[in-house]
């Protein structure tokens, strides 16, 4: 089955500590992708990768970071959470970057306490 | 700096009564317009991509259309299973990041 996973679904954590949300396509996308959902205001993409080479910011960068070592794995890292970090999370990925069918994760709610 | 405005923020529909929601954007070029669909609990699902004025994608009950300040997502006859939080997305021509508008909340009443 085609699909995005994300790991782990919900994660409640403390200010500071280091933490790694993963990301994992099988349907060999090139593009992928990850956001953040808050009340009112929508999807925020927070990175982007067009391919293994290629990892660029999207509007709310700051204070994460993200690695694409192989084109099926996309983590998202939060070195230092702060509480501002708390909210739901998604995956996505498509074939290309102008293949816009995006496929999203399942989401991973997160709160920093 | 890229924007996204969706009106209405809610809308309750009795079943079979049509309605159009409104995505009005503003952006440096346009790559294309996407609309998705979310239900609660879940990750949006793709319905369409449009990408010049004047462009129209159907499927089923939903039409699609694009202006160049705007897109409509038209509801015709809608279900209750029509019933969703409805995002429309644009990627500027000059780059290939995505921005989102925060969303009409559709609730259609049997």
């Amino acid at each position: 089955e085609a699909q995005v996973t994300q790991n782990p679904r919900y994660l409640i954590t403390v200010t500071g500590k280091k933490l790694t949300v993963t990301c994992s396509q099988n349907m060999n996308h090139e593009y992928m992708s990850w956001y953040r959902q808050d009340p009112g205001l929508g999807l925020r993409q927070i990175y982007y990768s067009m391919n293994v080479e290629v990892t660029d910011k999207g509007d709310v960068p700051e204070g994460y970071k993200v690695s694409r070592k192989e084109k099926r794995n996309f983590p998202l890292i939060l070195e230092s959470p702060s509480p501002n970090q708390t909210s739901l999370y998604f995956c996505a990925s498509s074939l290309t970057e102008s293949n816009y069918e995006q496929y999203f994760g399942p989401g991973t709610r997160l709160t920093v306490t | 700096e890229d924007q996204v405005t969706q009106s209405p923020e809610a809308l309750r529909l009795q079943e079979g009564e049509s309605s159009s929601l409104n995505c009005s954007y503003t952006v440096s070029g346009l790559r294309g317009l996407f609309w998705y669909r979310q239900d609660p609990g879940k990750g949006p699902e793709f319905l369409f991509t449009l990408y010049s004025a004047g462009e129209e994608k159907e499927k089923e009950r939903l039409k699609a259309t694009l202006t160049k300040k705007e897109s409509f997502l038209h509801i015709t006859a809608p279900k209750p299973e029509d019933s969703a939080t409805y995002l429309c997305a644009v990627q500027p021509g000059d780059d290939y990041k995505l921005s989102f508008g925060a969303g009409t909340t559709v609730t259609v009443r049997a």
